[in-house]
Order: C-alpha cells, then structure tokens, then sequence
C-alpha cells in the first residue's frame, strides 16, 4: 500500500522567512496531494492540493510542487508570519483504494516573530 | 460551503460505557465519510471508511465489534465505541466526501476521555 514520508518533522523559521516541507509517496498511482494545517485541538484544514496532471500550484503564499518522477511533492510556505505557526500534513491518495488518504507524519512549524 | 459538524465535542465517561459520536455534512451529501482517531503529536490513522447504506470498512488492526460505524444516510454517520476503556482515549475526527476522488471535509473532532 501506499506510504507517505514527510521532513522535517519540526521546523523553526524567523517570521519573513521561507519554510519548505517535503513529502514523499510509494505508490505511482497516488493521483492526489492534498496538504492540511492543524492547530492544537482543531481539525485539518485543507491548506492547497495538487493534482497528478499538475507540477505547481499556488495560492498566494503557498505554493505546492509536484514531481512524479521522483514521488515526491513540497510545500512552499512565502514571508511566514506567526499566524503560520501550527501542523502542517501532507496525504497521498492510494490510487487503487479510491479516495482513502495515507498522511505523513507531520511537520510542527514554529515561527519566531 | 463544505461544512462538517461533529457532536460532542469533548466526552468524559467511565470504563466500561459506550459512547456514540455523531458526523454530519451540512450543506453537501457525503458518499463516503471516514474515521480517525488521533493521538497528542501524531498523525491521522484512518480507522474505516463509511458508506451510505452499506457496511463500514475498517482499517487493518480496528476492532469492528469495539469501533460500530453507521452511515444510516448521506448526511450522517456515527461511531460508537463500545464498553470504553482508558486506552480508548483519544481525539476522533471524521471527514466527508462527496466525490470520487476529491477534497476530504474535516470535523472538529471530539475528544473522548474515558476514566
């Protein structure tokens, strides 16, 4: 089955700063990238998704970029501010399973103002 | 648009007692909802998948007898956690989708406490 990589797990950045999360997939058939924010106690938030047939997308400060050759997909994060500062998820959809989500592990953002 | 609730919010019950949450879509219908619990500082770990009028499709390693899924129309499904026990505890979140494959919905998640 499908199984999704995420780095780092915890990233600190300097408020105006830039901040790249990673993910990788095992299953070329993923089709779908969606990536969630989550503060403490609150549900995912869809953030930006992208789909196969896509290599970029964004949306405002977020951008998310895709490269299926390589399994993997990022998510870009412009000019953060504290506001940014929660979970950040990346998921993969498992092709052959329809529409089931496999998550990364997460990436706790902190950004220092 | 795209509105999931979820009802409770926050549960406390004692050992041995069953709890029953609610998810519901509010302005779509949802072909298919799911179930994750998630633990502090963890990711999501999908539970089972839930379709209208048919029999919920649990996720290796989930009790089926424990963890009763119904998704009784397309707006509403429910977990039932039967005779709870302190490891049962946890933060439960369903999502909804309304199509195949799209955007999955999350609810606010409810947060079992069993004592």
């Amino acid at each position: 089955g499908e199984n999704v990589e995420q780095h780092p797990s915890t990233l600190s950045v300097q408020e105006g700063d830039s901040a790249v999360i990673k993910c990788t997939y095992s299953d070329s058939a993923s089709n779908y990238f969606p990536w969630y924010k989550q503060e403490l106690g609150k549900r995912p938030q869809l953030i930006i998704d992208i789909r196969s047939n896509v290599g970029e997308k964004k949306d405002q400060r977020i951008a998310v970029t895709l490269n299926k050759t390589a399994k993997h997909f990022s998510l870009h994060i412009t000019e953060t501010q504290p506001e940014d500062s929660a979970v950040y998820f990346c998921a993969a959809i498992r092709g052959e399973y329809g529409n089931k989500l496999v998550f990364g592990a997460g990436t706790i953002l902190r950004v220092k103002s | 648009g795209a509105v999931v609730s979820q009802h409770p919010s926050r549960v406390i019950c004692k050992s041995g007692t069953s709890v029953k949450i609610e998810c519901r879509s509010l302005d779509f219908q949802a072909t298919t909802m799911f179930w994750y619990r998630q633990f502090p500082k963890k990711s999501l770990m999908l539970m089972a998948t839930s379709n209208e009028g048919s029999k919920a499709t649990y996720e290796q390693g989930v009790e089926k007898d424990k963890f009763l899924i119904n998704h009784a129309s397309l707006t509403l499904s429910t977990l039932t956690v039967t005779s709870a026990h302190p490891e049962d505890s946890s933060f439960y979140i369903c999502s909804a989708t309304d199509r195949v494959p799209d955007t999955q919905y999350f609810g606010p998640g409810t947060r079992l406490t069993v004592l």
